[in-house]
């Protein structure tokens, strides 16, 4: 059954960039989708984009000029980055399998922007 | 950003029958298929419904989607404990250069 984990900074200055990697265990990550979706505290969920194996990726237009994700086949790992980041940007993200989180999720990692 | 309204909350004893509304557009939920999650207290969401009506293996069958024109519905019958949780619709919409998005949420309480 394969398994998701979320890593990276819990604390982001503004403006600067945001960086999450998941690591997928138990299965290969290529010929899948894979996505990331956050959830400010308190609030409901926004998909932000998913990406195939090959690269090929789509985006949520409100985030598009900001985000990339990106995929490393040979560490079964793909990344998020999303630049300029303000508080607005404060919240749970998740990465799921699939494009958008129908199959596994992984149990998110908290990020907070702030000086 | 929420273009699928929920009712913010819906409550039953258990057995009931539970019924939670999923409002949208004819660019959303008029024209694509609807998804249904979970989100039980402190974790991650959970896929419970894909393409209106489909339970994806493991999903037991006291849950039910439909959809009607721009509305779609999740429905939970023989309510237990165990179904106290949020609950999100969520559609692709045409209009909006491509967006996936999700309803505003529901939180189910089981009384």
């Amino acid at each position: 059954q394969v398994q998701l984990q979320e890593s990276g900074p819990g604390l982001v200055k503004p403006s600067e960039t945001l960086s999450l990697t998941c690591t997928v265990s138990g299965g290969s990550i290529s010929s899948y989708y894979w996505s990331w979706i956050r959830q400010p505290p308190g609030k409901g969920l926004e998909w932000i984009g998913y990406i195939y194996s090959s690269g090929s990726t789509n985006y949520n237009p409100s985030l598009k000029s900001r985000v990339t994700i990106s995929v490393d086949t040979s560490k079964n790992q793909f990344s998020l980055k999303l630049t300029s980041v303000t508080a607005a940007d404060t919240a749970v993200y998740y990465c799921a399998s699939d494009r958008f989180g129908e199959g596994a999720w992984g149990q998110g990692t908290l990020v907070t922007v702030s000086s | 950003q929420s273009v699928l309204t929920q009712p913010p909350s819906a409550s039953g004893t258990p057995g009931q029958r539970v019924t939670i509304s999923c409002s949208g557009s004819s660019s959303n939920i008029g024209t694509n298929p609807v998804n249904w999650y979970q989100q039980l207290p402190g974790t991650a969401p959970k896929f419970l419904i894909s393409s209106n009506s489909q339970r994806p293996s493991g999903v037991p069958d006291r849950f039910s989607g439909s959809k009607s024109g721009a509305s779609a519905s999740l429905a939970i019958s023989g309510l237990q404990s165990e179904d106290e949780a949020d609950y999100y619709c969520a559609a692709w919409d045409d209009s909006l250069n491509g967006l996936y998005v999700f309803g505003t949420g529901t939180k189910v309480t089981v009384l």
